[in-house]
């Protein structure tokens, strides 16, 4: 069984771009989430999928989006990228909604110049 | 807005020594309190508490959790260099919408050899 895999490990974008990052859910499970980590502070709730829809949202700003694939994979975008966006972006996958825990990947460090 | 309050931020111990991590919480509909251990990226899963004074164990850690006064304590007994970690507390609300967690922002531990 294959835990939580994400990409890119690190990328370097500059204030204004685009950037997609992607999320590979545990096998057999539905829902991932998306968490923001700053330096020093703990992980913040950006969204949640289940079953490719939107279920719930954190306090994040439109340009914060997301997809879910049927294969229940993840892709988190942000436009307009401001300096206050660095940080470790983390995926979480559970297996259904409203499951016990989640579980967590590695992340993607974003730094935005 | 649900809060979850992390103490101390940062504790240096030798090794050996026990240690007793803080978690204090207010959020609407409680349901389940969450323990996670981040070495270099991904947290990982320790405990989940939902009953006020039932203990969980798992080998040197333990956690209990108090819905009355509404906190909870995590303790690592006879420390190891490999405990050094963060440790976050994170709380899960009941009812429909997102299972997103409310993260503390984490005590940063440090066991010298």
């Amino acid at each position: 069984e294959t835990g939580v895999t994400q990409s890119p490990t690190h990328l370097i974008k500059t204030r204004g771009q685009q950037v997609t990052l992607r999320c590979s859910s545990q096998s057999g499970h539905n829902t991932v989430s998306w968490y923001q980590q700053a330096l020093g502070q703990g992980p913040q709730f950006i969204f949640q999928y289940y079953r490719e829809e939107e279920n719930g949202r954190g306090n994040f700003p439109p340009r914060f989006s997301g997809l879910q694939f049927p294969n229940y994979s993840s892709e988190l975008n942000v436009n307009a990228l401001e300096l206050d966006d660095s940080a470790l972006y983390l995926c979480a996958s559970s297996p259904r909604l409203g499951a016990d825990t989640q579980y967590f990947g590695p992340g993607t460090r974003l730094t935005v110049l | 807005e649900d809060k979850v309050v992390q103490s101390p931020l940062s504790l240096v111990v030798h090794e050996g020594d026990t240690v007793t991590l803080n978690c204090s919480y207010e959020v609407t509909n409680f349901r389940s309190l969450l323990w996670y251990k981040q070495e270099k990226k991904a947290p990982t899963f320790l405990f989940m508490l939902t009953s006020s004074g039932i203990e969980k164990k798992s080998g040197r850690l333990s956690s209990i959790l108090d819905k009355k006064e509404l906190f909870s304590i995590l303790n690592i007994t006879a420390t190891q260099t490999g405990d050094s970690a963060i440790y976050l507390c994170a709380v899960q609300v009941a009812g429909g919408g997102a299972d997103g967690l409310t993260f503390g922002k984490g005590t940063h531990l440090i066991i010298q050899p």
